[in-house]
């Protein structure tokens, strides 16, 4: 079965405290990125990656990164977190940049 | 900035009525990607519609991209509890550069009572 899995569903911690959320994609696709979604808002993309070792900043980058060291992987690492990364996390992957994108069940993520 | 907006916000309605979502910008749009979003899970591709005026259907949802590929809608007739969600239009667009990305509009949550 086609999917993006991410890990942890839900996740509580502290404020510093470093955190990673882990992607996998079993499509091969080329294409991952990690949005937020928070009320209002809508979906904001937070970095994306083109290809394994190929990654760039989306449109909320800050306090974030990423890496593509295999191309079935793309984790979100959150070095400080801070309490206005309180938020609700997809991981998204797709063929193409523009194309059809499969995501993953989300993270709810709450820095306290 | 290209940007695609949605109206309504919000929307609730009695099962049985139909409505109409809209997704709308000044830009053009290769293509035009629907995609619902239930409560406690990602958004799940519906439909993508590709030629100016294009129309497509399922089941109870008809889906419109406007002619200039500047717009779309969907539409859903004789709604049902079954299509509470969240519905987010996303576009395929190619810039200067000819390098495409896929911009999301903000979303329309739909309620639908019994």
């Amino acid at each position: 079965e086609a999917q993006v899995t991410q890990n942890p569903r839900y996740l509580i911690t502290v404020t510093g405290k470093k955190l990673t959320v882990t992607c996998s994609q079993n499509m091969n696709h080329e294409y991952m990125s990690w949005y937020r979604q928070d009320p209002g808002l809508g979906l904001r993309q937070i970095y994306y990656s083109m290809n394994v070792e190929v990654t760039d900043k989306g449109d909320v980058p800050e306090g974030y990164k990423v890496s593509r060291k295999e191309k079935r992987n793309f984790p979100l690492i959150l070095e400080s977190p801070s309490p206005n990364q309180t938020s609700l996390y997809f991981c998204a992957s797709s063929q193409t940049r523009w194309g059809e994108a499969f995501f993953g069940q989300g993270t709810r993520l709450t820095v306290v | 900035t290209q940007l695609l907006e949605q109206s309504p916000q919000f929307l609730s309605i009695q099962e049985g009525e139909n409505l109409t979502v809209y997704c709308n910008s000044s830009s053009v749009f290769s293509s035009l990607q629907w995609y619902r979003q239930e409560p406690g899970e990602g958004p799940v591709l519906l439909v993508t519609v590709v030629t100016g005026g294009e129309v497509k259907k399922l089941k109870r949802l008809t889906f419109q991209f406007g002619d200039a590929r500047k717009d779309s809608s969907l539409h859903i007739t004789a709604a049902q509890p079954g299509d509470t969600g969240l519905y987010l239009c996303a576009g395929a667009w190619f810039g200067s550069s000819n390098t495409g990305k896929l911009i999301f509009g903000q979303g329309t949550t739909l309620q639908v009572k019994p």
